[in-house]
């Protein structure tokens, strides 16, 4: 079965602060895929960023990185110097070569505070 | 690069009547396109999968008789919610993988929502 968790419901935290995200996955699959999405107020979602279960070298993008840890299933996002702008709802979600749907985990509101 | 969108945006509409949703692939083909439900402060969750000239897959608990899936061609999807009634308000979104590419579930592109509201 196919499972993602965000434990985090709710953050706050006040501008230029780092904060990190955290992401717990589960699946049987050798090959998968990861992602994180940014949900603001619109409810648009915006692709933050994809890995394959191969690839696990950590990423970093401005103010944005990833930790991707196979060893703990884990997924995590950290904002550095966090902005205003970066208030919304994140996700973090589950693909794999057995279907292409989604696995959404319940997501974590971040405020950012100024 | 690639776009998904959705028609309409918003809606409002009384209880009973039905409600159709539009999910087209504007500059790729999709031979799947999966539909999820957004009830407010909660994840995404997935209702059904649409796949072109066959019949919609759903999800365990959605009514298939209520959520009318059709995927008449290759970038086009529709959901109809029949009889909607206020329960049924919620945020739709839909996603399409471009076929061209392989594996295409690493090219899932989502469209921007619908909001349904019941009244």
């Amino acid at each position: 079965a196919q499972k993602v968790t965000q434990a985090q419901t709710e953050i706050s935290v006040v501008e230029k602060e780092d904060v990190t995200l955290d992401c717990v996955y589960e699946t049987r699959d050798t090959t998968y895929y990861l992602f994180w999405y940014k949900q603001p107020p619109s409810g648009e979602l915006v692709f933050l960023i994809r890995r394959n279960s191969f690839d696990e070298q950590n990423e970093i993008s401005g103010r944005y990185s990833w930790n991707f840890q196979k060893s703990t299933s884990s997924f995590n996002f950290t904002i550095t110097a966090s902005q205003v702008v970066d208030s919304a709802v994140y996700f973090c979600a589950l693909s794999s070569n057995t279907g292409n749907q989604f696995y959404f985990g319940t997501g974590t509101s971040l405020t950012v505070i100024p | 690069g690639a776009v998904v969108s959705q028609h309409p945006s918003w809606v409002i509409c009384k209880s009973g009547t039905s409600v159709k949703i539009e999910c087209r692939s504007l500059d790729f083909q999709a031979t799947t396109m999966f539909w999820y439900r957004q009830f407010p402060k909660q994840s995404l969750m997935l209702m059904a999968t649409s796949n072109e000239g066959s019949k919609a897959t759903y999800e365990q608990g959605v009514e298939k008789d209520k959520f009318l899936i059709n995927h008449a061609s290759l970038t086009l999807s529709t959901l109809t919610v029949t009889s909607a009634h206020p329960e049924d308000s919620s945020f739709y979104i839909c996603s399409a993988g471009d076929r061209a590419l392989t594996p295409s579930t690493d090219t899932q592109y989502f469209g921007p929502g619908t909001r349904l509201t019941v009244l």
